[in-house]
């Protein structure tokens, strides 16, 4: 079956700018976690959806949300981009029984 | 409060010398427990699950062992390819949240 899938790979913005990132989960998984890594805090979480419903939050600013679609899909939006946003964005899928995640690739996000 | 802890930090091998990395945990109900193998610039990935005391799983060159306070992830005569950052997650049974350790960068040398 096909993986977490997300786009784009590779991204480069400048101070200021928003960024709208996707991931489509693994077919039949409802639940989607968005986590931030940098090489200096490891895996950070920010988000998780289920059923359309932002179920649990990190500790990021509002610049930082989310949302889930209908199809699962979901999207996080960055306003106002920061240097310091620049990490490799990953999104993760699950199916809430308990079988544990599954990420994508991930996007490199970059901000100049 | 809920924390992931990993160690060593990082850890250098020679190749065919076997060595163990260890991950404790607390967490208020444990659901289960993930290791992954994470290579730069890629998403991590998933090796094994495990979701009581006692239980053991294996793959390849590599074992997951866990306790009701951590869990060991043995390699047995690594190779270079081996080398990666492995991650460690619990999963509470309270509103299913995700935790993860800071990983061990593994370095395996010919």
């Amino acid at each position: 079956k096909a993986g977490v899938t997300q786009t784009p790979r590779y991204l480069i913005k400048t101070r200021g700018q928003q960024v709208t990132l996707s991931c489509s989960p693994i077919s039949g998984h409802r639940s989607v976690s968005w986590y931030q890594q940098t090489p200096g805090q490891g895996l950070q979480f920010l988000f998780e959806y289920f059923s359309e419903t932002q179920r649990n939050k990190g500790n990021f600013p509002g610049r930082f949300s989310g949302r889930q679609f209908s199809n699962s899909r979901s999207e996080m939006n960055v306003s106002t981009l920061e240097l310091g946003d620049s990490a490799l964005y990953l999104c993760a899928s699950s199916s809430n029984d308990g079988g544990g995640y599954t990420f994508g690739s991930g996007t490199r996000l970059t901000v100049v | 409060e809920d924390q992931v802890t990993q160690s060593p930090e990082a850890l250098r091998l020679q190749e065919g010398e076997s060595s163990s990395l260890n991950c404790s945990y607390t967490v208020s109900g444990l659901r289960g427990l993930f290791w992954y193998r994470q290579d730069p610039g890629k998403g991590p990935e998933f090796l094994f699950t495990l979701y009581s005391a006692g239980e053991e799983k294996e793959k390849e060159r590599l074992k997951a062992t866990l306790t009701k306070k951590e869990s060991f992830l043995h390699i047995t005569a690594p190779k270079p390819e081996d080398s990666a950052t492995y991650l460690c997650a619990v999963q509470a049974r309270n509103f299913n949240k995700f935790y993860f350790g800071s990983g061990t960068k593994l370095n395996v040398k010919p």
